[in-house]
């Protein structure tokens, strides 16, 4: 059974540039959940997709943008970078319905120089 | 008041001790809570989860006090394994998890 997966693992970019993570639920999950983590920080919540739609977002602006796909993959992208959003940026996948649990990917560790 | 505080440690602890936890949280309406461990530099990894007034899975006990809005984690007889930073994480509106910044514990032989 595949874990939540996500590419690339490592990524540098400079000021201004744009960037695409991606990300694959875990089989089964239908809602992906985008976080960023900066270091010595607590995860922190971007936004969150469910049926192709974003149903909520956290304290982020609208250079974070996203998309889901039908078989319920996701992309993060993040315009005009600042040197502010090198971060650790994680995926979680979870069921729509149930539990709620939410399962993290290994992650994407962007640098933005 | 932030929305999840822990105390940030580290907490050093010898192999087979018992260690506590405490978090508490601002949002009264949370409903589910859950604990993950996070290991330096890889994603939280889910330990835990938490809907009614406790739950134990082994040498893991989590104990919710929903009055004083307070949650804590219990490790008996640690392991050097446990070293990692462990994140009390109460579930928000719909999915949304809100993470506070952990607390380290480290094990030591």
């Amino acid at each position: 059974d595949a874990g939540v997966t996500q590419s690339p693992t490592h990524l540098i970019k400079t000021r201004g540039q744009q960037v695409t993570l991606r990300c694959s639920p875990k089989s089964g999950h239908d809602t992906v959940s985008w976080y960023q983590q900066a270091l010595g920080q607590g995860p922190q919540f971007i936004f969150q997709y469910y049926e192709e739609e974003e149903r909520q977002r956290g304290n982020f602006p609208d250079r974070f943008s996203g998309h889901q796909f039908p078989n319920y993959s996701s992309e993060l992208n993040v315009n005009a970078l600042l040197l502010g959003d090198s971060a650790l940026y994680l995926c979680a996948s979870s069921s729509g319905t149930g539990t709620y649990e939410q399962y993290f990917g290994p992650g994407t560790r962007l640098t933005v120089t | 008041r932030k929305e999840v505080e822990q105390d940030p440690g580290p907490f050093n602890v010898p192999e087979g001790a018992t260690v506590a936890f405490n978090c508490t949280y601002s949002n009264s309406a949370s409903q589910s809570f859950f604990w993950y461990r996070q290991d330096c530099r890889k994603e939280p990894k889910l330990l835990m989860s938490v809907y009614s007034s406790g739950n134990e899975d082994g040498r893991f006990t989590a104990q919710l006090n929903r009055a004083s809005q307070y949650i804590s984690l219990l490790i008996r007889d640690s392991k050097l394994s446990d070293s990692a930073t462990y994140l009390c994480v109460p579930r928000g509106d719909t999915d949304k998890l809100i993470f506070g910044t952990g607390t380290r514990l480290q094990v030591f032989p």
